[in-house]
């Protein structure tokens, strides 16, 4: 297991259109996370998933974002009609139950124009 | 509602010099506190959870500390692979879920 990853690494999109982010898990972590992270901050919460249940949404995730972990394995961050505003990095992490810390993937880097 | 202050905002060192981070930090209940380090373009990558006050653990050059209202991370002798962003989170009691409360973190910078 080589840890949480994330792809793809870097995405640039013209403003309106959809993205889509793929995040798989350290395989043993029922736990899943997104945060978004902007340049000087530190990560802010976006979503988390026990399984495939999607238990917390931050009032951050606005009617143009979708987190889906169908079966409780990988993760997807969708984002509708992309704003400028959205550009950031996103960031995936997992943890199981046994654990307070958990561990990041290397992000998504997403640019709109 | 839980909050994280880091300070400072950024810090040159030289190599050798050693030093502290500030992370002060409003939680109700808390259930534990974390440190990470950011280098640029990459994910936060943990170093340590502190839960209570009192404790006190250390990795190589990096020594955290927890107060009731407060934790230090000490670098001692850096050299300047310790250069990055050093990230505080606090995860409270409050809510179902375990996410993470983070800071804006401390930019290091050390030079030989």
């Amino acid at each position: 297991d080589t840890g949480v990853s994330q792809n793809p690494r870097h995405k640039i999109t013209k403003r309106g259109q959809n993205v889509t982010f793929r995040c798989d898990p350290i395989s043993e972590h029922n736990r899943l996370y997104w945060y978004r992270q902007t340049l000087g901050q530190g990560p802010e919460f976006l979503t988390y998933f026990q399984n495939e249940a999607q238990l917390e949404k931050s009032r951050l995730l606005s009617d143009r974002f979708s987190a889906e972990r169908p079966k409780g394995s990988f993760s997807t961050l969708e984002i509708q009609r992309t704003e400028q505003g959205d550009s950031a990095m996103y960031l995936c992490a997992s943890s199981s139950t046994s654990m307070y810390g958990y561990t990041f993937g290397s992000g998504t880097r997403l640019t709109v124009v | 509602e839980d909050q994280v202050t880091q300070s400072p905002e950024a810090l040159r060192l030289q190599e050798g010099e050693s030093s502290s981070l500030n992370c002060s930090y409003t939680v109700s209940g808390l259930r534990g506190l974390f440190w990470y380090r950011q280098d640029p373009g990459k994910g936060p990558e943990f170093l340590f959870t502190l839960y209570s006050a009192g404790e006190e653990k250390e990795k190589e050059r990096l020594k955290a500390t927890l107060t009731k209202k407060e934790s230090f991370l000490h670098i001692t002798a850096p050299k300047p692979e310790d250069s990055a962003t050093y990230l505080c989170a606090v995860r409270g009691d409050g809510g179902a879920t375990n996410k993470l409360i983070f800071g804006t973190g401390t930019l290091l910078a050390v030079q030989p």
